[in-house]
């Protein structure tokens, strides 16, 4: 079974800082992919950032990047230079290499950016 | 860009109706997923269908069924509503790739519904 932990229910940052949420995941698979998701007061999940597991390079798009530490088995969110419209949800999420069942999410952490 | 369509944002039915929650995606993806979210509880997997007609059970299926009779569309049914599925429903698209750790899942705008 997949877990996904997410520790810091809310964190309060200063606009232009940069952020870093944790998640520490657990699965047995060798083969599985990470996944960060942005959810605004809307509700819409928006796809973020995507890991996997055999790259040996942490991945980055724009202002996001994941610093993937394998061994620690952990796949934390860096938002640089932060602004007003980061407020949000913020999930991470897994998937396995055994076939499409789904993600496994964390409990998600409440990021709000302070002027 | 990929988009996945939700038909209704906010629904209000009462107990003991049947209510159809319908989602669809422009992508040709071949995988399609309901999730309900609850405060405290996070995302939860009910089923989910990787081609046409075909459907599997997720974690909490109980209470519900789907149905796809088209690639592009993923129905949930709530065959008798009652109070404790009042959530937020969210659908999901994805490719099925070689190595399935590789599908990115985009979502829906959800649907928050209510049950009186």
């Amino acid at each position: 079974a997949q877990k996904i932990t997410q520790t810091q229910p809310g964190m309060f940052v200063q606009e232009k800082e940069a952020v870093t949420l944790d998640c520490t995941y657990d699965t047995s698979d060798q083969s599985y992919g990470l996944f960060w998701y942005k959810q605004p007061s809307s509700g819409e999940m928006i796809f973020l950032i995507y890991q996997g597991s055999y790259d040996e390079q942490n991945a980055t798009e724009g202002r996001y990047s994941l610093n993937f530490q394998k061994a620690r088995k952990s796949a934390n969110l860096v938002i640089s230079a932060s602004q007003l419209g980061d407020s949000a949800m913020y999930f991470c999420a897994m998937n396995s290499g055994g076939g499409a069942d789904g993600l496994t999410f964390g409990k998600g952490t409440h990021l709000i950016i302070q002027p | 860009d990929v988009k996945v369509t939700q038909s209704s944002r906010y629904l209000v039915k009462r107990t003991g109706e049947k209510v159809f929650l319908e989602c669809v995606q422009d992508m040709d993806h071949e995988n399609m997923f309901w999730y309900r979210q609850d405060p405290g509880l996070g995302l939860r997997l009910i089923y989910f269908s990787y081609d046409v007609k075909m459907k599997e059970k997720g974690d909490i299926p109980e209470g519900y069924s789907v149905s796809r009779e088209k690639k592009e569309r993923f129905s949930l049914i709530l065959e008798s509503a009652s109070t404790n599925q009042t959530s937020m429903y969210l659908c999901a698209s994805s490719f099925r790739g070689l190595d399935p750790s590789t599908d990115t899942q985009y979502f829906g705008p959800g649907t928050r519904l209510t049950v009186l």
